[in-house]
């Protein structure tokens, strides 16, 4: 799986858009990019991925660069309840392949009044 | 759909004890991979188990150990405890192992 850089921290005032970035410059075609948040001492959740369209769900929206290099994880507008370390990672999706995930150190997003 | 469950929520052990932790999927689901997270190596990936197989194993020593179980339920042991192995482990489901996982809320274990 390609490997990922996420700034270590960001604060977003509440109500604002939160924008998380990721870089993946040697991610490989087949590969998807995928975001998960873990909320202090809870387990990881899962949020978007994606493999070169935007994408957006009820969470969040997923930005991918055209040459797929970097991708951005938008919350529209966030509150202190995303206050949360967020994982972007990329790994390929077969039918059939195994489940592993390998977790970065992450940006740990602070959510401020 | 209830989630995925993990028993204990906490445990505490000492040195030289052995563990056993416990790990129900949502319904349905037939992979069930292992995680250990500690602050000092984050996250990290130990074995995955899809149909009573083991698919996947990180790199960990042979003191850590999974099974899966015919209703997809698993466990994993860890023998002979040092201090090191206190953490919280995290278990995750999916239905056939690539995409979304699920996660449980994890078993905390301190080794004293």
């Amino acid at each position: 799986d390609a490997k990922t850089t996420q700034p270590p921290s960001m604060d977003c005032a509440e109500g604002r858009a939160a924008n998380l970035p990721c870089n993946h410059s040697t991610i490989s075609g087949n590969e998807y990019v995928y975001w998960y948040r873990q909320i202090h001492s809870q387990g990881p959740q899962y949020i978007i991925h994606g493999l070169k369209n935007n994408e957006t769900n009820e969470m969040a929206s997923l930005i991918i660069t055209e040459d797929r290099k970097s991708s951005t994880l938008i919350l529209p507008h966030a509150t202190l309840r995303d206050t949360a370390v967020y994982y972007c990672i990329v790994r390929v999706v077969n039918t059939g392949t195994a489940s592993k995930l390998t977790f970065g150190t992450g940006t740990r997003l602070q959510v401020t009044l | 759909k209830a989630g995925v469950t993990q028993t204990p929520r906490y445990l505490i052990k000492t040195r030289g004890q052995q563990v056993t932790l416990s790990c129900s999927p949502i319904s349905g689901h037939r992979s069930v991979s292992w995680y250990q997270q500690t602050p000092g190596q984050g996250l990290q990936f130990l074995f995955e188990y899809f149909s009573e197989t083991q698919r996947n194993k990180g790199n960990f020593p042979g003191r850590f150990s999974g099974r899966q179980f015919s209703n997809s339920r698993s466990e994993m042991n860890v023998s002979t405890l040092e201090l090191g192995d206190s953490a919280l482990y995290l278990c995750a489901s999916s239905p056939t192992g690539p995409g979304e996982q699920f996660f449980g809320p994890g078993t905390r274990l301190t080794v004293l």
